[in-house]
């Protein structure tokens, strides 16, 4: 199946620095979502993006919607432990069912 | 908490039995996608339901199917399993022609075929 393309797949990181990733795609996405799964449970929402350009943050993270629609990144600035885990980025396509399409995502490894 | 709860929580099966899975979505949405989620992959749709109708399906055969209630839970069914479909079945559930229209995931179920 298709997956968006997102980097990098993995991170190990100090605690206190800030973290990016991104998310590309050769498609057109109407919007963007970041989701971030723990071990053993579901995805939890953390930003959602709806219009091109728009820039959004939550706390610590910020997530910006490409102005081509085929891209976004998500920031997250001064790390603790607890941002450890998988971190997926998901398009929805203009029009036809709600489904969307999810990077393969990026694993966070913060180091106290 | 996004108040999307699945059941069960971890299953284990043999080759060429069926599963039922279940979904009971979030407190006013009327929308329940299902995802397959491979180890070490993102989620990949399966199908959605909309008002007790599949409203879009994703790559997969006709061996997965579904159900949608009327008090918007729903069921995802699987027959003759084979080994590949070990996996996190998701379910999401959304509020359609709400606007902005965000997916909410339960906890999953880890289906396991041996």
């Amino acid at each position: 199946g298709q997956q968006l393309n997102q980097s990098p797949q993995s991170m190990f990181i100090q605690e206190g620095e800030d973290v990016s990733m991104n998310c590309t795609s050769s498609s057109i996405f109407n919007t963007w979502l970041w989701y971030k799964q723990d071990p053993g449970e579901g995805p939890v929402l953390l930003i959602a993006l709806y219009k091109a350009g728009e820039l959004t943050s939550n706390g610590r993270l910020t997530a910006q919607f490409g102005i081509t629609r085929k891209d976004s990144f998500l920031n997250i600035s001064a790390s603790i432990p607890s941002d450890v885990g998988i971190y997926f980025c998901a398009g929805r396509r203009q029009g036809g069912s709600e489904k969307l399409v999810f990077g393969k995502g990026t694993k966070l490894t913060v180091n106290p | 908490e996004t108040g999307v709860t699945q059941s069960p929580t971890h299953l284990i099966k043999t080759r060429g039995q069926q599963v039922t899975l279940r979904c009971s979505s979030q407190s006013g949405h009327n929308t329940v996608s299902w995802y397959q989620q491979a180890l070490g992959q993102g989620p990949q749709f399966i199908f959605q339901y909309y008002r007790e109708e599949e409203n879009g399906r994703g790559n997969f055969p006709p061996r997965f199917s579904g159900l949608q209630f009327p008090n918007y839970s729903s069921e995802l069914n699987v027959n003759a399993l084979e080994l590949d479909d070990s996996a996190l079945y998701l379910c999401a559930s959304s509020l359609f022609g709400g606007g902005e229209e965000t997916q909410y995931f339960g906890p999953g179920t880890r289906l396991l075929v041996l």
